[in-house]
């Protein structure tokens, strides 16, 4: 099954703890973003790599941490700097002009 | 800072009915504009780009720059229309994939 690929689907952290959620893709996508989907906000960028070994802040990126030592991989850490860290998070690589995104995992602060 | 509005959090037509989802932006650039569906249980996706000039599943948007905005129409609603849209906008001088969205219009058509 060919896409974009993120663990888990659900996760549950304490506060205080930091957590790292996957995204993995085999499109061969130079580019990958995250984004974060809270309820009536639509969605918002996180972080974005447009090549390997090289990432950008998003408009919301404090709290956040991501690498992209691979070209298929981009992991987002959620720090415990995150002060509202429940939400619902989106991966996307693309092409010029079409994002495709994952399934999207699903954060929950206890 | 470019802004995103659908000013309709819910849209409910019946079947057969037009239907036109609201996108107004703010930007003083030249913008790429971009509607994207979400179906029920299924991923986020591209629906249609403002450059592409293409009508998908019957829908078209109009750039109306005099206007700023990127309305979404269809002359005749169906069932399978129901979904969560989004518009979408992204500046030409930077990564096209730093989209801004708007919050979103749920589509209810119902029969």
């Amino acid at each position: 099954d060919g896409g974009i690929t993120q663990s888990p689907k659900y996760l549950f952290r304490k506060e205080g703890q930091n957590v790292t959620l996957s995204c993995e893709q085999n499109l061969n996508h130079d580019a990958m973003y995250w984004y974060r989907q809270d309820p009536g906000q639509g969605l918002r960028l996180i972080y974005y790599s447009q090549i390997v070994n090289d990432f950008q802040k998003g408009d919301i990126a404090e709290g956040y941490s991501v690498s992209r030592e691979k070209k298929e991989s981009f992991p987002l850490t959620v720090t415990s700097a995150q002060k509202n860290p429940t939400a619902f998070y989106l991966c996307a690589s693309g092409l010029t002009g079409e994002l495709f995104f994952g399934e999207g995992s699903r954060l929950t602060v206890l | 800072a470019q802004r995103v509005t659908q000013p309709e959090k819910l849209l409910s037509v019946f079947k057969g009915a037009p239907v036109e989802l609201k996108c107004n932006y703010s930007y003083s650039g030249s913008p790429e504009l971009f509607w994207y569906v979400q179906y029920s249980r299924q991923r986020l996706q591209l629906l249609l780009r403002h450059i592409s000039r293409e009508s998908i599943k019957g829908f078209t948007a109009d750039l109306n720059k005099g206007e700023t905005s990127f309305h979404l129409k269809k002359p005749f609603a169906q069932e399978e229309d129901s979904a969560m849209y989004y518009c979408a906008l992204s500046r030409l001088t930077d990564s096209w994939g730093k989209l801004q969205f708007g919050a979103g219009t749920q589509v209810v058509v119902t029969p």
